[in-house]
């Protein structure tokens, strides 16, 4: 079975810095992807990065880019240049290929806080 | 940017009681799915529905769920006889296909008195 791993329960960063956040992943199966959701306090999940097992390059999306490093089975998230506003949760999330539909199994979260 | 829309954003109602959870997904994804997160713990997969049927669900997804599309833009979540442990927030999401991003909506804060 997949299982997604997030070893930070919260981490703390300063405005305008960059900030990892960790995931690492197991599955057996050679094609899925990978994802990564913004949850702020209001609750909503905001979808913010995808990376396909089979993308040579890793995702990037405006300041948020996916650091994929397979052989290890890691998908860490790097947030550059730390706003206010980026004080949320942050999912992982997996999904297996071919499946027939999406069904992602999540991370327990980490909650990110930025310190102006 | 299109996107999912949940509503109501928070239900209360009495255990025993049937409870009906809207979702409007976006207008040409085909792909739609319920997930649930208990406060504080992480979101679960409830169901997924493509072509007017169930393709998966978990073993949450009991007897006491039901999933439908009433019509060309809703999809709704029913649960029969809720329990105080269904207490959660339900996010709806859709999907265009199989491979691409789901989008979730806001969610429906559930409370089960």
């Amino acid at each position: 079975a997949q299982k997604i791993t997030q070893t930070q329960p919260g981490m703390f960063v300063q405005e305008k810095e960059a900030v990892t956040l960790d995931c690492t992943y197991d599955t057996s199966d050679p094609s899925y992807g990978l994802f990564w959701y913004k949850q702020p306090s209001s609750g909503e999940m905001i979808f913010l990065i995808y990376q396909g097992s089979y993308d040579q390059q890793n995702a990037t999306e405006g300041r948020y880019s996916l650091n994929f490093q397979k052989a290890r089975k890691s998908a860490n998230l790097v947030i550059s240049a730390s706003q206010l506003g980026d004080s949320a949760m942050y999912f992982c999330a997996m999904s297996l290929s071919g499946a027939g539909s999406y069904q992602l199994t999540f991370g327990k979260g980490t909650k990110l806080s930025v310190i102006p | 940017e299109p996107e999912v829309t949940q509503t109501p954003s928070h239900q209360v109602t009495q255990m025993g009681q049937e409870v009906i959870l809207r979702c409007v997904p976006i207008s040409n994804h085909l792909y739609f799915y319920w997930y649930r997160q208990i406060l504080g713990q992480k979101v679960e997969f409830l169901v997924s529905f493509y072509n007017n049927e169930i393709s998966e669900k978990s073993e949450i997804f009991d007897d006491q769920f039901s999933v439908e599309r009433p019509d060309g833009s809703n999809f709704t979540l029913k649960i029969r006889s809720t329990k105080l442990e269904d207490s959660a927030m339900y996010f709806c999401a859709s999907s265009y296909t199989e491979n691409s991003p789901l989008h979730f909506g806001n969610g429906t804060r559930l409370t089960v008195t």
